[in-house]
């Protein structure tokens, strides 16, 4: 158990919809990146946030936004969503920016249909 | 553009024996490499690490290598064991890099027989 917890743990919904997944990172981490994990593309790299300021942008979609709160836990939302958007999406903290070491919380499994 | 590249996407090994498997990567400006190991259904899991100024890294079992003339990175298991059947996904990073974000290879499966 890497202390990153992930809700929720599946989630099926249809196109045009929005979703939102929400990450708590390990207790000290003031860090948090989102990953997106598709069959043919790997593990992506969308956004980092560092104590509730956003600090880095990966391949994320236009359609796609995060946020980290004041008690650090943080929310990826989802909207208009496509088919191509079906995937696992991963969030991971550390304790800091400059620290390279990521604890991955367990997933959630979007499906579109 | 594939900057970390796990070329191998399998690789079958007897229990006891070693595991090695490779990774290699493209842009000189990263400096800090990891390996992380993945259940099904389950997140990745840190495995080790290791920074562009070593080129060993060891913790029990499990040891990097780091080769940067050839850009390319290994990771051994001594002894393998069944529990060690996974996914292993190669990571890199640096430091101009926006924020600490990791960059993935697309993975290796390991499967150890016993």
């Amino acid at each position: 158990d890497s202390g990153v917890t992930q809700t929720p743990k599946h989630l099926i919904t249809a196109t045009g919809q929005r979703v939102t997944l929400r990450c708590s990172p390990r207790s000290g981490d003031l860090s948090v990146y989102w990953y997106q994990q598709s069959l043919d593309q790997g593990l992506q790299f969308l956004i980092q946030y560092y104590n509730g300021e956003e600090r880095a942008k990966g391949n994320i979609l236009e359609r796609f936004s995060a946020q980290q709160f004041p008690d650090l836990h943080s929310e990826l939302n989802l909207s208009s969503l496509e088919l191509g958007d079906s995937a696992l999406y991963f969030c991971a903290s550390s304790v800091a920016p400059g620290i390279y070491e990521q604890y991955f919380g367990p997933g959630t499994r979007l499906t579109v249909t | 553009d594939q900057q970390v590249k796990q070329n191998s996407p399998s690789l079958s090994v007897q229990e006891g024996r070693i595991s090695i498997l490779n990774c290699d990567y493209t842009n000189s400006m990263f400096d800090y490499f990891l390996w992380y190991k993945k259940y099904p259904a389950e997140g990745p899991t840190f495995l080790i690490s290791i920074s562009s100024i070593k080129d060993k890294n060891e913790d029990g079992r499990f040891t990097v290598f780091l080769n940067k003339s050839a850009k390319h990175l290994s990771l051994h298991i001594v002894p393998s064991q069944p529990g060690d059947s996974a996914v292993y996904f190669c990571a890199a990073s640096h430091p101009n890099q926006a924020g600490t974000a990791l960059i993935f290879g697309k993975g290796t499966t390991l499967s150890v027989s016993s």
